[in-house]
């Protein structure tokens, strides 16, 4: 089974620390996401990547970051928190399946900022 | 227009009723689609995919794809309880630069 791991269930932070969610996958998957999931407004990609140290943009990159230095590693930063980017964060990796790419997604991290 | 469009619910259904859930898409590439189920805290899980015209049956569940009318749906038979949770409809990311796109799901509930 494909597993995919997240640093922390739950996080609180304050206002303008610098924040990092780490994920994990073991099944060497090249392609891994970071999504923020907020009610009413579904899932919306921040940032992916397609290779080691790789990545591109989502929807929504504004005030994060990410690393991927080593590819079951995929970590997702905010620069300076702020209270609009308390969300649950999911993370997730993907591999061609019968149906095209599917994702394989982490248990999620919610963040509090205050 | 979205690009994946799907009624927020509640659906609610009766435990042993047919629960009927559909999607709309705007991308005419869009080749397949998954169906993922999100209980509520916790993340999305793939249940099904489909890619051709037509339906597809895994168990109690039925996909179906109507590429022309792009359109998607799931029905799940004889509903349970345990089925309560958020369904999600997503056109199969094609990789490298191709959009990601998840619909905001549908919450169902199942009443006893």
């Amino acid at each position: 089974d494909v597993k995919v791991t997240q640093s922390s269930r739950y996080l609180v932070k304050r206002t303008g620390e610098k924040v990092f969610l780490e994920c994990v996958q073991d099944m060497d998957h090249e392609n891994m996401f970071w999504y923020r999931q907020d009610p009413g407004l579904g899932l919306r990609l921040i940032y992916f990547s397609y290779d080691v140290k790789m990545k591109e943009k989502g929807d929504i990159p504004e005030g994060y970051s990410v690393s991927r230095e080593k590819k079951e590693r995929f970590s997702l930063i905010l620069e300076s928190a702020s209270t609009n980017q308390t969300s649950m964060y999911l993370c997730a990796s993907s591999t061609p399946g019968e149906g095209g790419y599917e994702q394989y997604f982490g248990p999620g991290t919610r963040l509090t900022v205050t | 227009q979205k690009e994946v469009e799907q009624n927020s619910g509640p659906l609610s259904v009766p435990e042993g009723a047919i629960a009927s859930l559909n999607c709309t898409y705007s991308d005419r590439g869009s080749q397949s689609f998954f169906w993922y189920r999100q209980y509520s805290g916790k993340s999305p899980e793939l249940i099904m995919f489909i890619y051709s015209n037509g339906d597809k049956e895994d168990g109690r569940f039925t996909a179906q794809l109507n590429k022309a009318s792009q359109y998607v749906s799931l029905l799940i038979r004889d509903s349970q309880p345990s089925d309560s949770a958020t369904y999600l409809c997503a056109p199969a990311w094609r990789g490298g630069y191709q959009k990601v796109t998840f619909g905001t799901g549908t919450k169902l509930q199942v009443i006893p």
